[in-house]
């Protein structure tokens, strides 16, 4: 089976850094993605990584880590729209997504 | 506006009942899957479909059916409600089947039953 595993919650303040963990063990890897999903909203593509290091996309950037079974989401600049939930999946052997339970992100001012 | 569709948005159901949610996507995608969140679970895989006329179980299959009569629609049938099947329900789509595509998801359809 897949079991993939990062934090419940996490709180910031607007205009911090905040970094999301997401630790996998998968049947086989064909790659890591990272969805951010508001409040009663469906799941949005943010990333994908296959090779080691670092992703960017403006304020957010993706790292991965095959050996490690290790991936975080940096999200940089943090506004009020950031909060929202950050969702870390992993394809394996079967090429389906397998979902971690998400990490609830919340800014404040 | 291309993409994925779902209705109802929200339906409350008595156990026992046949319900069918329904899926449309115009993205001319490949793959389809049905997918349900629940409270600290994330999302768990029902059935897809990686092309028209096949479909595959998914990680929790039972008490749900799912057909694929042409690439567009991708309807998933709760053959006698439950209340252990109160969650919500994503749709969603993606061009192909390898590991590098993106799925892209429907805005889901609320479902209690009770």
């Amino acid at each position: 089976g897949q079991n993939i595993d990062q934090p419940t919650e996490m709180t910031a303040t607007e205009g911090a850094i905040v970094q999301i963990n997401c630790t996998y063990q998968t049947s086989g890897f064909n790659g890591l993605f990272w969805y951010q999903q508001h409040a009663g909203e469906a799941p949005t593509f943010l990333s994908y990584n296959v090779l080691d290091g670092l992703e960017e996309k403006g304020r957010f950037s993706s790292f991965l880590s095959r050996s490690k079974g290790y991936s975080y989401l940096l999200l940089k600049e943090l506004q009020m729209k950031d909060s929202a939930s950050y969702l870390c999946a992993v394809t394996g052997n079967d090429y389906k997504l397998s979902f971690g339970a998400g990490t609830t992100v919340t800014v404040r001012a | 506006i291309a993409g994925i569709t779902q209705a109802p948005t929200s339906q409350i159901l008595a156990a026992g009942r046949r319900m069918t949610l329904r899926c449309t996507q115009d993205m001319r995608h490949n793959a389809m899957y049905w997918y349900r969140q629940d409270l600290g679970l994330g999302l768990r895989l029902i059935h897809y479909s990686n092309t028209a006329g096949t479909t595959g179980k998914g990680e929790v299959p039972d008490g749900y059916s799912v057909s694929r009569a042409n690439t567009d629609d991708f309807p998933l049938t709760l053959a006698s409600a439950v209340p252990s099947q109160t969650s919500v329900y994503f749709c969603a789509s993606s061009p192909g089947t390898s590991g590098a595509d993106t799925q892209y998801f429907g805005p889901g359809t609320r479902l209690t039953v009770l």
